[in-house]
C-alpha cells in the first residue's frame, strides 16, 4: 500500500532561518506528489507538486524535488517568514484520486 | 486555481440533531468528491468517497447511516450528520479533484462542527 511519513514536528524558526521539511513515502506504481499548506482554522492549500521523478515543484519560495531514487519530496525555503506558520501536509497519489497524507509539520516562525 | 466552497465554516447543534454541509466546486466540475474528518493536531483522516450519480464508497469503521453523503450534481456533494452526539464533534473537510486528477485535490475551508 501507499503511505507518506514526514519529519516529525513541531518546528521553531527564527524569521528568515532556512527551512527543511522532510517527506519519505512508499508506494506502489509512480505516484505524483504534492505539499499542502493548512492555516488555523482553514482547510488544505495545494503549495506545490511534481508528477514525475527530478520535477520540482516550486510556489511561493518554497521548493520541493521529486527523488525517486531516495523516496523523498522534502520541502524547503530559503528564508522564512512570519506568515509561513502554519501545518504542512507532504501527500502522494497513485490513482489520480485518492490522496494519502503524511501527518503533518507545524511549523512555527517566530520574529 | 480551482475553488471549493465548503459551507457552514461553523457549526453548533444539540444532540440528536442532523446538519448538512455542503461541499461546492465553484469553477469546475468535479465527478469525485471526498469528505475528511481531522481531530485536533492531526492528520486528515478520509471518511468516504462521493461520485456523482453514484452511492458514496465509505471508508472501514465510517458508519453510512450516520454520515450521510450526496453527490447529486457535477459541482455539490452534501454530507449529513445524522442524529448527532458530542462525540461527532470535529473538523470536516472536503476536497475535489479536477481534471487531470494528477494535478491534486483542492480543498473547501472546513467545518467546524460542535456538538452541544
Amino acid at each position: 500500500g501507499n503511505s507518506v511519513t514526514q519529519m516529525e514536528g513541531p518546528v521553531t524558526l527564527s524569521e528568515e532561518a532556512f527551512l527543511t521539511i522532510n517527506c519519505t513515502y512508499t508506494a506502489t506504481g509512480y505516484p505524483s506528489l504534492f505539499w499542502y499548506v493548512q492555516y488555523p482554522g482553514e482547510g488544505l492549500q495545494l503549495l506545490l507538486k511534481a508528477t514525475k521523478a527530478d520535477d520540482k515543484g516550486s510556489n511561493k519560495g518554497f521548493e520541493a524535488t521529486y527523488r525517486k531514487e531516495t523516496t523523498s519530496f522534502h520541502l524547503e525555503k530559503g528564508s522564512v517568514q512570519v506568515s509561513d506558520s502554519a501545518v504542512y501536509f507532504c501527500a502522494l497519489t497513485t490513482s489520480g484520486s485518492r490522496l494519502t497524507f503524511g501527518e503533518g509539520t507545524q511549523l512555527t516562525v517566530n520574529p | 486555481g480551482a475553488v471549493v466552497s465548503q459551507h457552514p465554516s461553523r457549526v453548533i447543534c444539540k444532540s440528536g440533531t442532523s446538519v448538512k454541509i455542503e461541499c461546492r466546486s465553484l469553477d469546475f466540475q468535479a465527478t469525485t468528491m471526498f469528505w475528511y474528518r481531522q481531530f485536533p493536531k492531526q492528520s486528515l483522516m478520509l471518511m468516504a468517497t462521493s461520485n456523482e450519480g453514484s452511492k458514496a464508497t465509505y471508508e472501514q469503521g465510517v458508519e453510512k447511516d450516520k454520515f450521510l453523503i450526496n453527490h447529486a450534481s457535477l459541482t455539490l456533494s452534501t454530507l449529513t450528520v445524522t442524529s448527532a452526539h458530542p462525540e461527532d464533534s470535529s473538523f470536516y473537510i472536503c476536497s475535489a479533484i479536477r481534471a487531470p486528477a494528477n494535478t491534486g485535490a483542492f480543498f473547501g475551508q472546513g467545518t467546524r462542527l460542535t456538538v452541544v
